[in-house]
């Protein structure tokens, strides 16, 4: 059974750091990995997705990578923002039907 | 941009009774998917729909539980008789293909107490 693991569950940093959010997951039969935002109350942005036969995609100051072979997969923020702060999840792809499995998230709080 | 639209935002419930909840997917989405989110808990999957039926289902998904897609645009969840433990946040999300390329877009839930 496919499970999703965030660490570290919070994190906070100084505005202007760079980060690295890291995500696990234990079966690496996936078809493609998602990065979401979730402000408190709000629903989930999507921020990437990683399809399983790429590497990494970036967006702005946003990149994310995946091991597929070693079940990992990691957000890296770039100069982060008091406006970054937010639950960040991460799910997988895992059922031809697109049906997500989601981590617990990683709560990130950037002070100005 | 397209939304993925849920109504209402907050539904309280007297547990036994019945609730319906709305969404309107992205017009030209053709996947469907109902989550929930129990308090401080994971994001769960519910069931995914596609060519008006159901294409997976989870364990939670059980016989209170059903999905309709009753016209062009919309896509509810209705739970028969609710119990204390449905109390969660429920998101719809909707994916234009079933390619693998295509991210899920996700509404803002319909949080749902039953008292």
């Amino acid at each position: 059974k496919q499970e999703v693991t965030q660490i570290p569950a919070a994190l906070s940093v100084p505005e202007g750091e760079n980060l690295v959010l890291n995500c696990s997951f234990t079966d690496s039969a996936i078809y493609n990995l998602q990065w979401f935002r979730q402000d408190p109350g709000k629903g989930l942005t999507s921020l990437l997705l990683i399809q399983s036969s790429q590497r990494e995609q970036t967006s702005g100051r946003l990149n994310a990578s995946l091991d597929k072979s070693s079940g990992r997969s990691t957000l890296y923020i770039a100069a982060s923002q008091p406006g970054d702060s937010a639950t960040y999840l991460c799910a997988v792809n895992a059922g031809s039907q697109g049906n997500l499995i989601f981590g617990k998230g990683t709560k990130l709080s950037v002070k100005p | 941009e397209p939304e993925v639209t849920q109504t209402p935002s907050h539904q309280v419930t007297q547990m036994g009774q019945e609730v319906i909840l709305r969404c309107v997917p992205i017009s030209n989405h053709l996947y469907f998917y109902w989550y929930r989110q129990i308090l401080g808990q994971k994001v769960e999957f519910l069931v995914s729909f596609y060519n008006n039926e159901i294409s997976e289902k989870s364990e939670i998904f059980d016989d209170q539980f059903s999905v309709e897609r009753p016209d062009g645009s919309n896509f509810t969840l209705k739970i028969r008789s609710t119990k204390l433990e449905d109390s969660a946040m429920y998101f719809c999300a909707s994916r234009r293909t079933g390619n693998s390329n295509q991210p899920q877009h996700f509404g803002d839930g319909t949080r749902l107490s039953i008292l």
